[in-house]
């Protein structure tokens, strides 16, 4: 069956430090991925997306990866701040489909 | 431009009645999403509309749930006989047109619907 992983556990970072999450998938052949933030109480927030023939995507302080052979993207924050505390998803689009697949969601603690 | 728009942002109701969620897209958008979120999982999408179209409804339990979007007005996600399990956040998101749909949506603040 399709799935989608995020690391479950919480990421605690230290301020300045540059934070990398991961999220894998299995069983899909997505034509682009996502990656959202959400605060609690709030819908999520789109920070970027890179489609399946682009290797590297940069805005600002993030950047994200995504490497079709390993099934797998990260999400990177450099020179974190506790602003950036907050949850991360991982979303994926298969070709040809409509429907948004999200992970569960890691969580991020930067601390001060 | 305001964002999306939700409500009620809290909605209680009791085991058997009707729960009306209501969601108004981004000026100019004509593609909502609805998506369910229970605490520490992630979105379950629902349902896809474009204005007076079901696009894609296979995130939706067959019974008891239904969705529209009107040609005037928002985008209404409706549960009858609400149960227990129903309750959840639900999420509803825009796209504008053209593009791929789902490249960039934009999330409303959600309702929290509890069912006593």
């Amino acid at each position: 069956s399709q799935k989608i992983e995020q690391n479950s556990e919480a990421l605690n970072i230290q301020e300045g430090k540059t934070a990398t999450l991961t999220c894998n998938y299995t069983n899909y052949s997505p034509a682009y991925l996502q990656w959202y933030r959400q605060d609690p109480g709030r819908g999520p927030v789109f920070l970027l997306l890179i489609r399946e023939n682009e290797k590297e995507k940069r805005k600002e302080r993030l950047k994200v990866t995504f490497d079709t052979t390993l099934k797998q993207s990260l999400f990177h924050i450099t020179a974190s701040q506790p602003a950036d505390s907050a949850t991360y998803l991982c979303a994926l689009v298969r070709t040809g489909g409509f429907k948004t697949i999200f992970g569960a969601g890691t969580r991020l603690f930067v601390k001060a | 431009n305001a964002g999306v728009m939700q409500n009620p942002r809290h909605l209680v109701r009791r085991r058997g009645q009707e729960a009306r969620l209501r969601c108004s897209p981004m000026k100019g958008h004509s593609h909502v999403y609805w998506y369910r979120q229970l605490p520490e999982e992630g979105l379950k999408f629902m349902v896809y509309l474009q204005k007076e179209n079901i696009i894609d409804e296979s995130g939706m339990p067959k019974e008891r749930f239904s969705a529209e979007f009107p040609k005037e007005g928002p985008s209404i996600l409706r549960i009858q006989q609400v149960v227990r399990g129903d309750s959840a956040a639900y999420f509803c998101a825009s796209s504008p047109p053209g593009g791929e749909p789902t490249d960039t949506q934009y999330f409303g603040p959600g309702t929290r619907l509890t069912v006593l």
